[in-house]
């Protein structure tokens, strides 16, 4: 089975862009959940997906959206990009919305804004 | 007060130590609990689920006490793969949210 991957790998874009990340889900898995990671600091949960539906959202602003495809891929889309936007974003799916499985990760896309 | 936090590191400690590391939540209502494992600019990876019973997996061993809404991991004869960062994970709201804890660094030394 193919695990979680992400794309791109690596990212630099300059404050004020919009930029879109994007991932495909475990083979089976339903859930997708996303997640930004700072330097040094756990993942900060920003939304999870299930069934195309956004179905949980953490603390962050409107201009992190999302989208869930019918073959359970995804994309996280960032608007109007600031320097602290800079991170390692994390894409994680999983059997069921209740994650009680546990989740799969992706590689991650690392962005930088400068 | 955070909604999950974790012992502060690192941990630094010899082959063959046992080593616990603890996590609090705040939300009773929180329904699933596990540990992941993150080395060093890697993705995090399920190390074990946390089931209220306790359960073990080779030299991890893992505890839920609900009425105090802590985690704990236990590591016993440390190896020096091992060393990595350690992340308390809490679900609620059905699995709705997902919530990290910063991680706990771990060394282990030969």
């Amino acid at each position: 089975e193919t695990g979680v991957t992400q794309s791109p790998t690596h990212l630099i874009k300059t404050r004020g862009q919009q930029v879109t990340l994007r991932c495909s889900s475990q083979s089976g898995h339903n859930t997708v959940s996303w997640y930004q990671q700072a330097l040094g600091q756990g993942p900060q949960f920003i939304f999870q997906y299930y069934r195309e539906e956004e179905n949980g959202r953490g603390n962050f602003p409107p201009r992190f959206s999302g989208l869930q495809f019918p073959n359970y891929s995804s994309e996280l889309n960032v608007n109007a990009l600031e320097l602290d936007d800079s991170a390692l974003y994390l894409c994680a799916s999983s059997l069921d919305r209740q994650g009680l499985s546990g989740y799969t990760f992706g590689s991650g896309t690392r962005l930088t804004v400068v | 007060r955070k909604e999950v936090e974790q012992d502060p590191g690192p941990f630094n400690v010899p082959e063959g130590a046992t080593v616990a590391f603890n996590c609090t939540y705040s939300n009773s209502a929180s329904q699933s609990f596990f540990w992941y494992r993150q080395d060093c600019r890697k993705e995090p990876k399920l190390l074990m689920s946390v089931y209220s019973s306790g359960n073990e997996d080779g030299r991890f061993t893992a505890q839920l006490n609900r009425a105090s809404q802590y985690i704990s991991l236990l590591i016993r004869d440390s190896k020096l793969s091992d060393s990595a960062t350690y992340l308390c994970v809490v679900n609620w709201g059905g699995g709705f949210k997902t919530i990290f804890g910063a991680g706990t660094r771990l060394f282990v030394k030969a």
